[in-house]
């Protein structure tokens, strides 16, 4: 079946720092993946997402690359802020039942 | 356009009450789902609908029962609540037919506590 590992976190940087959360993958087929965030106290929200091999999510900074040779799904920004702040979940969809499976979540914490 | 809602924000039930958790979407949309959300365990699927009069088991449905009789509503019930059940729950909401589907739209939770 389908399933998502995602970096253990949590993960706390300062702000301006690089950010990389780390999202791989196993899926029959040709899944799309997400990247959601929740910020603390809401619901998800879509971050980005990629539906096809080589497409590129982008969203307020944050990027992943959909590397089918390595099922991977990385999620990166480049200079963070605190109001980064959230908790990170990396997900895939395929197949006819619309089942979304996600990863286990990272939080991350930017300091000032 | 509220999106996903939720009731109640927050519950306590005693072992062995029941309970339902409404779900509402303004979005008309086809696809329906129900998630929770554990420590540790990311979100797992309850139970899903893909339309009216139309639902399906999840990864995890034992302990809950939903209904689905009207495209903005999914409402979820629980029969005879277990401490295991306690949890923060997500409904869901996605446009059906292609890519676009799998987009899924979340509200704001309800959080659960059984005593």
């Amino acid at each position: 079946g389908n399933s998502v590992t995602q970096m253990e976190g949590p993960v706390t940087l300062s702000e301006e720092a690089f950010l990389t959360i780390n999202c791989t993958y196993t899926a029959t087929g040709y899944p799309s993946l997400f990247w959601y965030v929740q910020y603390p106290g809401e619901g998800l929200q879509l971050l980005l997402k990629a539906t096809k091999a080589d497409d590129k999510g982008s969203n307020k900074g944050f990027e992943a690359t959909y590397r089918k040779e390595t099922t991977s799904f990385h999620l990166e920004k480049g200079s963070v802020q605190v109001s980064d702040s959230a908790v990170y979940f990396c997900a895939l969809s395929g197949g006819s039942n619309y089942k979304l499976t996600f990863g286990k979540g990272t939080l991350l914490t930017v300091n000032p | 356009n509220a999106g996903v809602t939720q009731t109640p924000k927050f519950q306590v039930l005693k072992t062995g009450q029941s309970m339902t958790l409404q779900c509402a979407q303004d979005m008309n949309h086809e696809y329906m789902s129900w998630y929770r959300q554990d420590p540790g365990m990311g979100l797992r699927l309850i139970h899903y609908s893909v339309g009216a009069g139309i639902t399906d088991q999840g990864e995890v449905p034992n302990g809950y029962n939903v209904s689905r009789s009207t495209t903005e509503d999914f409402p979820l019930r629980l029969l005879s609540a277990a401490p295991s059940q306690t949890s923060v729950y997500f409904c869901a909401s996605s446009y059906s037919g292609g890519r676009d589907q799998e987009t899924q739209y979340f509200g704001p939770g309800t959080r659960l506590l059984v005593l």
